[in-house]
């Protein structure tokens, strides 16, 4: 069965740190990675990946994908306590039998401290 | 450019009753789906359309019916409100080739009493 697991499910840092979260999937053909922030609120986009080995960075975060691997890592460097959220990740797949869908990980929910 | 609308925000509902969430987009995406999001569960897939005339079940379709007369617009039925289906709901969209990633709307917080 199609999964995707994130880890850790919470993390407490104080502001200043940097932190890494991880995404990794077991879904049959994989499509694209992306990660959302959610605060109080709906999930907002922040990232699509679909090669391995391209970075892509907004600010101060960043993210990349290894195909290999299976897996990617959201970087959050400099944290504030507005990056307080939960960050999801999803795997699109397209299967031969014509199913689409976007699997959730049940997300990563981080805690800055002032 | 409105993305995806959903309404309304906020809706109290007796046991019994019924109702209609509504999710509109204006990107011509093909795929349309409905998720609800309770505490500590993530997000669950209720029911997804890969277009116009086509809808599959999700995780959680007991209880809820959708259709999809139109690309724009994805409407979420519930049949006969139960306290179980308090949650909160969005509704989210995409081209099917995945391409520009995945839009969600601004939710919708239903409360069943």
């Amino acid at each position: 069965e199609d999964k995707v697991v994130q880890s850790p499910l919470s993390l407490v840092v104080h502001e200043g740190d940097t932190v890494t979260l991880n995404c990794s999937y077991e879904v049959t053909n994989f499509r694209s990675l992306l990660w959302y922030k959610q605060e109080k609120k709906a999930p907002t986009f922040l990232f699509m990946l679909t090669s391995s080995g391209i970075e892509k960075k907004s600010g101060r975060l960043s993210s990349i994908l290894d195909k290999k691997e299976l897996s990617s890592i959201l970087n959050i460097t400099a944290t504030q306590t507005g990056d307080s959220a939960i960050y999801l990740c999803a795997v699109y797949n397209i299967r031969t039998s014509g199913t689409y869908k976007y699997i959730f990980g049940t997300g990563t929910r981080l805690k800055v401290l002032a | 450019n409105a993305g995806v609308t959903q309404t309304p925000k906020f809706q109290v509902l007796k046991t019994g009753q019924s109702m209609t969430l509504q999710c509109a987009q204006d990107m011509n995406h093909e795929y349309m789906s409905w998720y609800r999001q309770d505490p500590g569960m993530g997000l669950r897939l209720i029911h997804y359309s890969v277009g116009a005339g086509i809808t599959d079940q999700g995780e959680v379709p007991n209880g809820y019916n959708v259709s999809r007369s139109t690309t724009e617009d994805f409407p979420l039925r519930l049949l006969s409100a139960a306290p179980s289906q308090t949650s909160v709901y969005f509704c989210a969209s995409s081209y099917l080739t995945g391409r520009e990633g995945y839009t969600f709307g601004s939710g919708t917080r239903l409360t069943v009493v």
